[in-house]
């Protein structure tokens, strides 16, 4: 069964970083391009970043870039998005989501559950 | 890297069929056969429920059909049943693997 698993979220001050995780299993991992997908409180989805399954393409929304860095640790089957600069506009629930190659496709079949962040002083 | 655009609500009575409509430009939907899209209930995580255009996943009810014509694509649920009351996105690949979401759509029940 295939487990999307986000961790990381939280309460931040405007200014400050914080770094989400994402646990994947059940597949093999370093077949699949990943993306994070935001969707803030009462709002629609929101395509934050894409990474290929070897890490050699990683792209940004244009909201997000120069701030944002996504990475990935096929050995350990995990997903990362480094958050700095952060303001209230980036308060959102987090999706971790599986593309269905490794490539972006624009087919994303599996979604974790998302973690909250939220930038408030 | 503008959102597709969605109609806001649609509605329907059980039974009927609705399409919703979501348009982008040549940049996105017009340039790719790599439209998608997703189902989201209340506090759940989104489902997948067409791609490439209209390509559904296994398990997905054949009631879903997906379609597109120039720069826009269309997402045409037959049958309404009660669980299909949810807010729908459509997504295309926009180039250079970025992707770009439409805004949503609320599908409520006469």
């Amino acid at each position: 069964e295939v487990q999307l698993v986000e961790s990381g979220g939280g309460l931040v001050q405007p200014g400050r970083s914080l770094r989400l995780s994402c646990a994947a299993s059940g597949f093999t991992f370093d077949d699949y391009a990943m993306h994070w997908v935001r969707q803030a409180p009462g709002k629609g989805l929101e395509w934050v970043s894409g990474i290929s399954w070897n890490s050699g393409t990683i792209v940004y929304a244009d909201s997000v870039k120069g701030r944002f860095t996504m990475s990935r640790d096929n050995a350990r089957n995990s997903l990362f998005l480094q958050m700095n600069s952060l303001r209230a506009e980036d308060t959102a629930l987090y999706f971790c989501a599986k593309d269905n190659g490794g490539i972006t496709v624009a087919s994303l079949d599996y979604w974790g559950q998302g973690t909250l962040v939220t930038v408030s002083s | 890297q503008s959102a597709l655009t969605q109609p806001a609500s649609v509605s329907g009575s059980p039974g009927q069929s609705i399409t919703i409509s979501c348009t982008g430009t040549s940049s996105d939907v017009g340039s790719y056969n790599l439209v998608s899209w997703y189902q989201q209930h209340p506090g759940k995580a989104p489902k997948l429920m067409i791609y490439e255009v209209s390509r559904r996943p296994s398990g997905v009810s054949n009631r879903f059909s997906g379609s597109k014509s120039g720069n826009t694509a269309s997402l045409t649920i037959s049958g309404l049943q009660a669980e299909d009351e949810a807010d729908y996105y459509c997504c295309s690949y926009a180039g250079s693997s970025t992707l770009v979401f439409g805004g949503g759509t609320k599908l409520t029940f006469l």
